[in-house]
């Protein structure tokens, strides 16, 4: 696509209950990023993959949240049994290589946690 | 560990050049960014500069970086209304695009 594509935009969801934020990255970008936006904070990484390589996965903040990207495209984020710690935005980025300086980045799903 | 400090917020006059300024704690960050956020969306790269570089120049933009003091800065010359935003600086090492991003400066324009 021409851009980096997030969906749900806007998600809403009770405590405890279990959440899946998708990603289109731009097609052929072979590195994807997620990071995630609290409010009045810096951007967080969590995640990235390159290729078919193991994924990064140092910035999860706990083993509730899990990612995965099939066929080296589209990416799933889900977080297990929400808190409301974990609102926020939750952004996507894309890239042609891991190596290339130019992140491109979709326009992210607010996630509310009640 | 990586540390990277904006000041909150910054208030122009259109017409007036912005300086946005931000320290960073990691030595050995290769690439330096500056990142402008329009609100409901995403990250936008406005510049970057490699660390062996003091100055780069892009239009309106001019990125100018103190490598001794960690301390990198972004002017915006004849600031405009639509330059209201707030604005990222991040770090990253050679090779590797896991940024390290700054808390965000937002910038007001006011006529």
């Amino acid at each position: 696509g021409a851009g980096v594509s997030q969906s749900p935009s806007n998600k809403v969801t009770e405590k405890g209950k279990d959440v899946e934020l998708r990603c289109d990255p731009i097609s052929g970008h072979t590195a994807l990023y997620w990071y995630r936006q609290s409010l009045g904070q810096g951007l967080e990484f969590l995640i990235y993959f390159q290729g078919n390589s193991a994924p990064d996965k140092s910035g999860l903040p706990s083993d509730r949240f899990s990612a995965e990207r099939t066929g080296g495209s589209v990416s799933t984020l889900t977080i297990q049994r929400t808190q409301q710690e974990d609102s926020a935005v939750y952004l996507c980025a894309s890239s042609q290589t891991v190596t290339n300086e130019k992140l491109f980045f979709g326009s992210g799903t607010q996630l509310s946690v009640l | 560990g990586e540390d990277v400090e904006q000041s909150l917020f910054l208030s122009v006059r259109e017409g007036d050049s912005s300086v946005i300024n931000c320290t960073y704690t990691d030595s050995s960050s290769t690439y330096l960014y500056w990142y402008k956020q329009e609100p409901g969306a995403g990250l936008q790269l406005l510049t970057y500069i490699f660390s062996n570089m003091d100055m780069k120049q892009d239009q309106r933009l001019t990125v100018l970086l103190n490598k001794k003091d960690k301390h990198l800065s972004l002017r915006i010359a004849d600031t405009q209304t639509g330059d209201s935003a707030i604005y990222f600086c991040a770090e990253s090492m050679t090779g590797f695009q896991k940024l390290v991003f700054g808390t965000g400066t937002r910038l007001l324009v006011s006529p």
